[in-house]
């Protein structure tokens, strides 16, 4: 257990579906992110949060929508995906988005299915 | 731009040594992390590098040459709940981290 949950871990979706994930934090992190992890590739930054603000957009589709309504909660929100969205979907915590040693706590995941 | 190279996969025996290796172009350098993924499961902090130099700790050491952009995570004694993915990532100079793809190492008896 790494202090940081995320539900589900397994969703199947049609394209004009809409799902969220959630991940909640029981850290006390003032940080949380989103990232996309598929198959042999580097985790990518979707989004990060410090302190329930946005810091962070790395060019995301608008199909995925974020919410963080407090320092312990972060949502995403998913409608109309494609089949290229599915992978494994990682929620991450931290102290702070900065600082030089920032190690952070990840969640198990939700695998992603898109058909 | 930005990047970060490590094996695909690698292939151990119980008991043995493994090294895996990271090699990394950054935009600043403030430091670099090893994690450990076991298949469906998260992440878990392994390490971090922000000096020249060997870190020890248990069966695992992490080695990191700055001036190389360079780094290895080193297992001695290899179990077999070793298997698993080795994430390396490196801070840049906007504290965010750039992760490489990943080792995947198999630890035959």
């Amino acid at each position: 257990e790494t202090g940081v949950t995320q539900t589900p871990r397994h969703l199947v979706m049609g394209m004009t579906n809409k799902k969220s994930l959630k991940c909640e934090q029981h850290l006390g992190h003032n940080a949380m992110y989103w990232y996309k992890q598929s198959a042999k590739k580097p985790l990518e930054l979707m989004f990060v949060y410090s302190l329930e603000e946005r810091v962070e957009n790395n060019s995301v589709p608008s199909r995925f929508s974020p919410e963080c309504p407090n320092s312990s909660h972060l949502f995403l929100h998913l409608h109309t995906l494609q089949p290229e969205d599915s992978a494994l979907y990682l929620c991450a915590s931290s102290q702070s988005p900065n600082g030089q040693y920032n190690e952070q706590f990840f969640g198990p995941g939700t695998r992603l299915t898109v058909l | 731009g930005q990047n970060i190279d490590q094996p695909t996969e690698m292939t151990a025996t119980e008991g043995a040594i493994v090294q895996i290796n990271c090699t990394y172009q950054t935009s600043g350098f403030n430091g670099l992390f090893w994690y450990q993924q076991h298949a469906g499961e998260a992440p878990t902090f392994l390490s971090y590098n922000v000096l020249d130099g060997l870190e020890e700790k248990g069966r695992f050491s992490s080695f990191l040459s700055r001036s190389k952009g360079y780094s290895y995570l080193l297992l001695k004694e290899l179990q077999m709940k070793d298997s698993a993915s080795y994430l390396c990532a490196v801070m840049d100079s906007n504290y965010q981290l750039i992760w490489g793809a990943g080792t995947k190492l198999i630890i035959k008896p």
